[in-house]
């Protein structure tokens, strides 16, 4: 089983809201990956956990706080977000250093 | 400077012809990872193939071949008698030792098979 499912699909939030984006994995993997896509470039990295420790943080505003309640799970919690921060949403995990990343289908956020 | 460049931003195919995805790296590490993911519209990214710095033995898997030369520091990546199926926007990605967990990817080749 090489699945990592990601909730919600979808998200339209507005600029003042507070949302969670949700990521889950039961590879058994010890580090898990939040990216964000904008149409036609390449995802760029957020944040990296690293058995439950925050071991990157790519300077993302901290509107985006990150949380590894275990293992399995990685959640994404926004705040008061911008309208140049819709993107698609990547959440992945690998079973070890530089090894392929395994990739969620993505939470496709809308900020009004 | 670009650890990965994929110079090829757009390509367009009849199906049922040979396509090859061009992609080049830079890394001054001795052990590095190589990897091409697919990007279909829905959105996901699909792990194709992981190739490490010391095994430059070329890969085929059904219509997917890879072609890995350290020399010319690249990774192509052909697919044969392509299909409207593989229509996608692909990615060439290095990780190295000394970075991590950090994949660099490439800017992506959107690959478009005319039916």
């Amino acid at each position: 089983d090489t699945e990592v499912t990601q909730t919600p699909k979808h998200l339209v939030m507005g600029m003042t809201n507070k949302k969670s984006l949700k990521c889950e994995q039961h590879m058994g993997h010890r580090a898990m990956y939040w990216y964000k896509q904008k149409a036609k470039k390449p995802p760029e990295l957020m944040f990296v956990y690293s058995y439950e420790k925050l071991s990157i943080n790519e300077s993302v505003p901290s509107r985006f706080s990150p949380e590894c309640p275990n293992s399995s799970l990685l959640n994404l919690h926004l705040h008061a977000l911008q309208p140049e921060d819709s993107a698609l949403y990547l959440c992945a995990s690998s079973q070890k250093m530089y090894y392929e990343q395994y990739f969620g289908p993505g939470t496709r956020l809308t900020v009004t | 400077a670009q650890k990965v460049t994929q110079a090829q931003t757009e390509i367009s195919v009849v199906e049922k012809e040979d396509v090859t995805l061009d992609c080049v790296y830079e890394t001054r590490d001795t052990t590095y990872y190589l990897f091409w993911y697919k990007q279909p519209p829905s959105g996901e990214l699909v792990f194709l193939i992981r190739r490490n710095s010391f095994d430059e033995q070329n890969e085929i898997s059904g219509r997917y071949s890879w072609n890995f030369q350290k020399s010319t520091s690249s990774f192509n990546f052909t697919i044969t008698a392509s299909q409207v199926v593989d229509s996608a926007v692909y990615f060439c990605a290095l990780s190295e030792s000394y970075t991590g967990n950090q994949f660099y990817f490439g800017t992506g080749t959107s690959l478009t098979v005319i039916p």
